[in-house]
Order: structure tokens, then C-alpha cells, then sequence
């Protein structure tokens, strides 16, 4: 089993649709929770985390973690064209390796105008 | 202040030869840090440093792969001989040196193809 599940899509949307991406999870160490933006050849870039279980809100992206169900999400409303791009969840925390990064295969959203 | 650069940005060889990628980090982070993406898997950690000590290379494939931080500051990546299954992105990422994991900033990797 994977550390990290995430379905790679690809997901295509209408612009000013809500997006919803997830990921799961096997390892309950992890204790952070992150979502990446890549676009295309580039590298990964930070758009959010969280720490433990909870909700955090960003504009218009909202993270989600449920560690019960090692279970995380990221929202996007009123996406736009310009969120197209490559998403990855990324984890990390536990023991002595807390600074390694475990990604998911990431999901490719597509925001058509 | 510049982000992570990484050298080249495409590198095509063939199988048995050698190829070194380099990756300069952000101005003044002690951490650096090797990832790997091969086609269809998700981007795997390789190893990291921080300043010029290898702190964990539990992710790298084999002894093949060589990574280098001499003073601290660039990081090589050789492969020497390059298999077909060494082709993949390669990325590099910095962070301060206690900065949290989430505070890692990606190069823009480097693309290797082994023919």
C-alpha cells in the first residue's frame, strides 16, 4: 500500500466551478499536511498547509485534514482558468524525518473559460 | 532574492554514460534537499543535506548516484552509468536550517533522459 493516495485525474472543469481534491493516507505519523501547485515545467510551489486535523482558509482555497479517516482535501471555489495546473499533496512529520516530503501522484485540473 | 536554480534544465544521454546535474539553492539556506520524479509515480525524497553533511540519503536508488555539497552551498547529482530507469525529472528544493518541512522551495528540476 502507498503511503499516499491521490487520483491523477486529470479534472476538467467549468470556470467558476468549485473543485474538490483529495488524498489519502497511510501513515499516521504524518503531522503536516501539504497542498502543492506545479505548473507546467516548473517546480512544486507551496500553497498551503496545515498542521494536524482542522480546516484552514486562503482566499479562495480551503484545506481540510481529517486524520481519523487519514483523509485530507483541498477546496477551490470560483476557480478560474489560471488554477489549471498539476495539484500534489504532500505529508510529513514523525520520528526523525519530519523535514522529508511524501507526495501523492497529483491531480491535473483543467478550468476551462 | 532568486529562487532555487537548477542545471540544465533537459538532459538527454545514453544508457552508460555519465551525466552531473547541479542545483544552486536560495542565498543562505542550510538545508538542500533531492527529489525524484519518474514517469507515472509520484515525486519520491532522494537526500538531503544540510550545509555540506548528508544528513539522510535513505531515498537514493543505489550506488550509482553520487550527490555532492562541497562548502556548503551547490549540490551536484551525478549518475554514473545512467540506466533507462534513471529518466525522470529531478528536482532540488532549500530551506532554512530550521525552518519547518512545508518551507521547502522547489527548483524548477531537471529533465533526464536515458536512451
Amino acid at each position: 500500500q502507498k503511503e499516499v493516495e491521490q487520483d491523477p485525474g486529470p479534472l476538467s472543469v467549468p470556470e467558476g466551478a468549485i473543485v474538490s481534491l483529495n488524498c489519502t493516507y497511510s501513515n499516521s505519523a504524518f503531522q503536516y499536511f501539504m497542498w502543492y501547485r506545479q505548473y507546467s515545467r516548473k517546480g512544486p510551489e507551496l500553497l498551503m498547509y496545515t498542521y494536524s486535523s482542522g480546516n484552514k482558509e486562503d482566499g479562495r482555497f480551503t484545506a481540510q485534514v481529517d486524520k481519523s479517516s487519514k483523509y485530507i482535501s483541498l477546496f477551490i471555489r470560483d476557480s478560474q482558468p489560471s488554477d489549471s495546473a498539476t495539484y500534489l499533496c504532500a505529508m510529513s512529520g514523525g520520528g526523525g524525518s519530519n523535514y522529508k516530503l511524501t507526495f501523492g501522484k497529483g491531480t491535473l485540473l483543467t478550468v476551462n473559460p | 532574492e532568486a529562487g532555487v536554480t537548477q542545471f540544465p534544465s533537459h538532459s538527454v544521454i545514453e544508457k552508460g554514460q555519465t551525466v552531473t546535474l547541479r542545483c544552486d539553492p536560495i542565498s543562505g539556506h542550510d538545508n538542500l534537499y533531492w527529489y525524484r520524479r519518474v514517469m507515472g509515480k509520484e515525486i519520491k525524497f532522494l537526500l538531503h543535506f544540510v550545509k555540506e553533511s548528508k544528513q539522510d540519503e535513505s531515498g537514493m536508488p543505489n550506488n550509482r548516484f553520487l550527490a555532492e555539497r562541497t562548502g556548503g552551498t551547490y549540490s551536484t547529482l551525478k549518475v554514473q552509468p545512467a540506466e533507462l530507469e534513471d529518466s525522470g525529472v529531478y528536482f532540488c528544493a532549500s530551506s532554512r536550517l530550521d525552518s519547518p518541512s512545508y518551507e521547502q522551495y522547489f527548483g524548477p528540476g531537471t529533465r533526464l533522459t536515458v536512451t
